[in-house]
């Protein structure tokens, strides 16, 4: 059964850095990506990067600057870092796990429940 | 990055309609269009993908359908648990973009 799991904290500072993991079960990451996608308030989805099964990434020009994944396989364990943060990065945070093919493209089939993320003073 | 322009933003339906969401992308990305419900206080949950493949386990009354460059979302005889909001996603190039969503609500 897959599962997705995020976690980390609930409550940021402006300018401090935020570190999220996302914990995965029923498939390994050695045989399928990790993509995370921010949803502020109230509003629409928004890709952030992933990070692929040869653990390679990519990431939105948008949040690149300030934006890592990495994974600790073993673990089966993805991690987001964002740093500079920003009142307007609150929002939930998602990881999901990508589906792509030369027939489907990229799509997610597997979603975590979501940390909510408040960057406030 | 690749524009997904979806309508309409809101829709009120009655039980038993038919309603149908469009999505068009700025430029041509094939079958690489995904579909997504997300209900309040959830994550997203995928319909349908590669444009008219209905994902595992979900109900045969939602198709996805293509004509040229707009792609279409049908839920056929709304039922209460269809609303939600649903978004696209073109799974083309990289950032890969989601479209605006539209809120379902039953009338």
């Amino acid at each position: 059964q897959v599962q997705l799991e995020e976690s980390g904290p609930g409550l940021m500072q402006p300018s401090e850095t935020l570190s999220l993991t996302c914990t995965v079960s029923g498939f390994s990451l050695t045989s399928n990506g990790v993509g995370w996608v921010r949803q502020p308030l109230g509003k629409g989805l928004v890709w952030m990067g992933t990070i692929w099964a040869g653990g390679s990434t990519n990431y939105n020009s948008a949040v690149q600057s300030r934006l890592s994944i990495s994974r600790d396989t073993s673990k089966s364990q993805v991690f987001l870092k964002m740093n500079s943060l920003q009142p307007e990065d609150t929002g939930t945070y998602y990881c999901a796990r990508p589906h792509i093919n030369y027939y489907s493209g990229y799509y997610f089939d597997y979603w975590g429940q979501g940390v909510m993320v408040t960057v406030s003073s | 990055d690749i524009q997904m322009t979806q309508s309409p933003a809101s829709l009120s339906a009655s039980l038993e309609e038919i309603v149908t969401i469009t999505c068009q992308p700025s430029q041509d990305i094939g079958n690489y269009l995904s579909w997504y419900q997300q209900k309040p206080g959830k994550s997203p949950q995928l319909l349908i993908h590669s444009a008219t493949s209905l994902a595992d386990g979900v109900p045969s009354g939602f198709s996805g359908s293509r004509s040229g460059t707009q792609y279409s979302l049908k839920i056929n005889r709304l039922q209460v648990e269809d609303t939600g909001i649903y978004y696209c996603l073109q799974g083309y190039s990289a950032p890969y973009t989601f479209g605006a969503g539209t809120k379902l609500e039953l009338k």
